[in-house]
């Protein structure tokens, strides 16, 4: 069965500090695809980022980094130098690969105070 | 500003009212989900619309009634709602097909059933 294991509930880091957000997932398909979305207090989810499974690439974008690794069922998310704008609820996803329904994290809140 | 516009943002019901969610967007999607959110936990899949039928149906009671009358609007009929039924709806779309995920959402429409 898949399985989307977001361990960490809260984070609560001051501004300007790093974090890394944690994301183990479980699938037997060997195709899939992984996302993570942000929802902020307006209650939107933000779509952030899709990862295929065929593409182990990390990737940056701004102050956002993704480390993909198959080997540890991980897909990690880090925040370099945080802001008080990033202070949302942060859900992983695995998308089923036969149904191509989306299986969310619990999520986890991140709190950054100024 | 998002994509997908939802109605009402905030709706208070009574147990033996009839009331609609309305979801619309201009995108060109022709996949359509409604989601059901409750507070601190990550959105449950209620029903996925794809070219204007109906094509996953996760064993929601009839007391909630999908309607999909063009690839552009997507309604959520409700009728004799129970409290528990409080949370927030969100309606989002993409393009259709397995796998990619790139859900599209609204800000939700936040539901309170008296």
């Amino acid at each position: 069965a898949q399985k989307v294991t977001q361990a960490q509930t809260e984070i609560s880091v001051v501004e300007k500090e790093d974090v890394t957000l944690d994301c183990v997932y479980e699938t037997r398909d060997t195709t899939y695809y992984l996302f993570w979305y942000k929802q902020p207090p307006s209650g939107e989810l933000v779509f952030l980022i899709r990862r295929n499974s065929f593409d182990e690439q990390n990737e940056i974008s701004g102050r956002y980094s993704w480390n993909f690794q198959k080997s540890t069922s991980s897909f990690n998310f880090t925040i370099t130098a945080s802001q008080v704008v990033d202070s949302a609820v942060y859900f992983c996803a695995l998308s089923d690969g036969n149904t191509g329904k989306l299986i969310f994290g619990q999520g986890t809140t991140l709190q950054v105070k100024p | 500003d998002t994509e997908v516009t939802q109605t009402p943002k905030h709706l208070v019901m009574g147990m033996t009212n009839k009331k609609s969610l309305k979801c619309e967007q201009h995108m060109g999607h022709r996949a359509m989900y409604w989601y059901k959110q409750k507070a601190k936990k990550p959105p449950e899949l209620m029903f996925v619309y794809s070219y204007e039928k109906l094509s996953i149906n996760e064993s929601v009671p009839s007391r909630f009634s999908p309607e999909c009358p063009n690839s552009s609007l997507l309604n959520l009929h409700l009728h004799a709602l129970q409290p528990e039924d409080s949370a927030l709806y969100l309606c989002a779309s993409s393009r259709p097909g397995t796998g990619l995920g790139e859900l599209f959402f609204g800000e939700g429409s936040r539901l309170t059933v008296l």
